[in-house]
């Protein structure tokens, strides 16, 4: 399994103003991924990062709002930047991690954001 | 297009209740992962289950089972003699191919809040 630490777990901040958010986990992974959460939806992807290149972007998002840095197989942050109240959600970073030949998925505990 | 539908929104039992929740999914794909995840209120994502698109048996795990039927490409989840605990939003997800030797991102359906009466 792994462990993921997410910080911060909540934060509440003001419009227009930017918001990194870190996820460290505990055992080497390849890939990373940033989903986000919007009050009563489902969880949507923002991009996904590997470590030594550019982080791949879903539609939808960009780099200039959601700049993303891996800078190593343990560490990842994504910045919601210039923020307005539709940026209010919970962001979780996801990792892939190979258990008994198979791959599962464990996310980060997120980070409720609120943007006033 | 990679497509996961949860239709039930919302649903509500009394606890000892059985509960089946549905997921339907859509792929081009004939290797993918399917998942259940479980959200209670405090907001993390609980991992349930994983099953690949090779193995079609059914699952148990306690209260919990899982039916899985590629030929109406369904992964329904059920709750037998349901608990207060057992309340949260439930999602279902998809993840298409082999990446790196695992998955690919996951598309996740829309959730079914479900709420265990006493």
């Amino acid at each position: 399994s792994a462990v993921i630490s997410q910080k911060p777990s909540r934060d509440i901040c003001q419009r227009g103003t930017s918001l990194t958010i870190q996820c460290q986990v505990d055992s080497q992974v390849t890939m990373m991924f940033w989903y986000r959460q919007q009050p009563g939806q489902s969880l949507t992807l923002i991009a996904t990062a590997n470590q030594g290149s550019e982080a791949t972007y879903e539609s939808g998002f960009v780099i200039d709002k959601f700049p993303i840095s891996r800078p190593n197989l343990t560490f990842s942050t994504l910045t919601v930047s210039n923020m307005s109240p539709e940026d209010s959600s919970i962001y979780l970073c996801s990792v892939e991690i190979w258990t008994d030949m198979n791959t599962e998925a464990f996310f980060g505990q997120g980070t409720r954001l609120t943007v006033v | 297009a990679q497509k996961v539908t949860q239709a039930q929104t919302e649903i509500s039992v009394v606890e000892k209740e059985d509960v089946t929740l549905d997921c339907v999914y859509e792929t081009r794909d004939t290797t993918y992962y399917l998942f259940w995840y479980k959200q209670p209120p405090s907001g993390e994502l609980v991992f349930l289950i994983r099953r690949n698109s090779f193995d079609e048996q059914n699952e148990i795990s306690g209260r919990y089972s899982w039916n899985f039927q590629k030929s109406t490409s369904s992964f329904n989840f059920t709750i037998t003699a349901s608990q207060v605990v057992d309340s949260a939003v439930y999602f279902c997800a998809l993840s298409e191919g082999l990446f790196s030797g695992g998955y690919n991102k996951l598309i996740f359906g829309a959730g079914t809040r479900l709420a265990v009466h006493p």
